[in-house]
């Protein structure tokens, strides 16, 4: 059975200092991976996939499938960033697109 | 549309009483699932219907809970005799099964079982 795992509960940054939340999975396949975000009193959203190999706030995420790892990124943190942050993978069709979560990492950025 | 809704936002009962959850996802998407959160952990699947049809329940849905989605459109979520345990945050998503793989979740509904 697949598996996310997010090693760190908290993280607590100051502002303007980079920040990484660590991802590792485990999936015999090839899975899709993402990164949703909750903010305070909102609901769970989407950021980022590994697909789009975009940017999104500032964030980025590149899947090393050697490592079986999707660790999020972003170089400059902001107020605004502080959240919940989940990991989740998906083994497409296979599973009927179902979602499998980490525990979450909450980030803290302080002024 | 604004998203997928869900009702009541706040449950409050008794150990042994019947619960029922609603969820209306977004109007043209054909898949609906149902997670559930524990505190100080990541959603976990439930179960998933595409259209009316429930095609997968987790080992986590006990006989104790039923889901449904009679017409392909909103979904039920029912817990029979709660338990303390069952105490979590339900939560719904809906998305289509074409185009983007993205999954759209409502608000959740925080059942607290006494």
């Amino acid at each position: 059975a697949q598996r996310v795992t997010q090693p760190e509960k908290l993280l607590s940054v100051f502002k303007g200092a980079p920040v990484e939340l660590k991802c590792n999975y485990s999936y015999s396949g090839s899975p899709e991976l993402f990164w949703y975000v909750q903010y305070s009193r909102q609901r769970l959203q989407l950021l980022l996939r590994h697909i789009s190999r975009e940017s999104i706030k500032g964030f980025t995420a590149d899947l090393n499938k050697g490592e079986t790892s999707f660790h999020l990124k972003k170089p400059f943190a902001q107020e605004e960033d502080s959240a919940m942050y989940y990991c989740a993978l998906d083994v497409l069709k296979a599973a009927g697109n179902k979602l499998t979560f980490g525990g979450g990492t909450r980030v803290l950025v302080k002024p | 549309d604004t998203g997928v809704s869900q009702d009541p936002r706040h449950k409050i009962t008794k150990r042994g009483q019947n619960v029922t959850f609603r969820c209306d996802p977004i109007s043209e998407h054909n898949r609906l699932y149902w997670y559930r959160q524990t505190l100080g952990q990541g959603p976990e699947f439930l179960t998933y219907f595409q259209n009316e049809a429930q095609l997968e329940k987790s080992r986590l849905l006990s006989d104790r809970f039923s889901a449904e989605r009679p017409k392909g459109s909103f979904s039920t979520l029912e817990i029979q005799r709660t338990e303390q345990g069952d105490s979590a945050m339900y939560l719904c998503a809906s998305k289509s099964s074409q185009g983007d793989n993205e999954q759209f979740f409502g608000p959740g509904t925080r059942l607290t079982v006494l």
